[in-house]
């Protein structure tokens, strides 16, 4: 089992809805969550982190983290064309500042 | 805020050749470093960080090496390319706000024929 399960899709859906991405994980030592947005043939780039649980909103964005289940989220609201690309997650335990356990990406295809 | 570079951004090399991957960072002193691989629709794969000049830790036994010659200098190195060296390499600069977060380069995608 890998320490962190994401589907990789590809997840198509139509602009305007609102999306959900997750991640699942074993590790109950994760404490730091990121979502990355990667577009085709590029870096990814950091999106958003949060600590611990709870929810963290940013614009059209909001992740979401329940340690009891162990499952993180991603929501996109208003999807647009531009939001198309590969989102990954990374988890970090407390302790390591150098342990960035990686999902594999959800493609992400919103049609006009 | 950083910028990180990466170059070039494409290289097609034939098995067997060396290879010298460059990355250089600006806007931050003393990062962490990170080398990545990613194979195409996976994750990324940590193969190397460095903490500072000189101090490189290997995730993955393999054909490749890393160095540090400077501050913001990172190398990723390989005496002999093989056809499994092929994938999207990323260099990546750990900065620390609640905690580390990394940031990334563009990348240079290695296609060993």
């Amino acid at each position: 089992q890998k320490e962190v399960e994401q589907d990789p899709g590809p997840l198509s859906v139509p602009e305007g809805a609102i999306v959900s991405l997750n991640c699942t994980y074993s590790n109950s030592a994760f404490q730091y969550f990121m979502w990355y947005r990667q577009y085709s043939r590029k870096g990814p780039e950091l999106l958003m982190y949060t600590y611990s649980s709870g929810n963290k909103e940013d614009g059209r964005f909001t992740a979401q983290v329940d340690k009891s289940s162990k499952y993180i989220s991603l929501f996109i609201r208003d999807s647009q064309p531009s939001d198309s690309a590969t989102y990954l997650c990374a988890m970090s335990p407390l302790d390591s500042n150098y342990q960035l356990i990686w999902g594999a990406g959800t493609k992400l295809i919103i049609k006009p | 805020s950083q910028t990180i570079h990466q170059w070039p951004a494409t290289l097609v090399q034939p098995v067997g050749s060396p290879l010298s991957l460059e990355c250089t960072v600006e806007g931050t002193s003393n990062p962490n470093l990170y080398w990545y691989r990613q194979a195409a629709g996976r994750g990324l794969q940590l193969l190397f960080y460095s903490v500072g000049i000189g101090q490189i830790s290997s995730e993955v036994p393999q054909n490749l090496s890393a160095s540090r010659p400077q501050d913001r200098q990172f190398i990723l190195s390989s005496k002999k390319l093989l056809l499994s060296d092929s994938g999207f390499y990323l260099c990546a600069c750990g900065i620390i706000t609640i905690k580390e977060t990394q940031y990334f380069g563009p990348g240079t995608r290695l296609l060993v024929l």
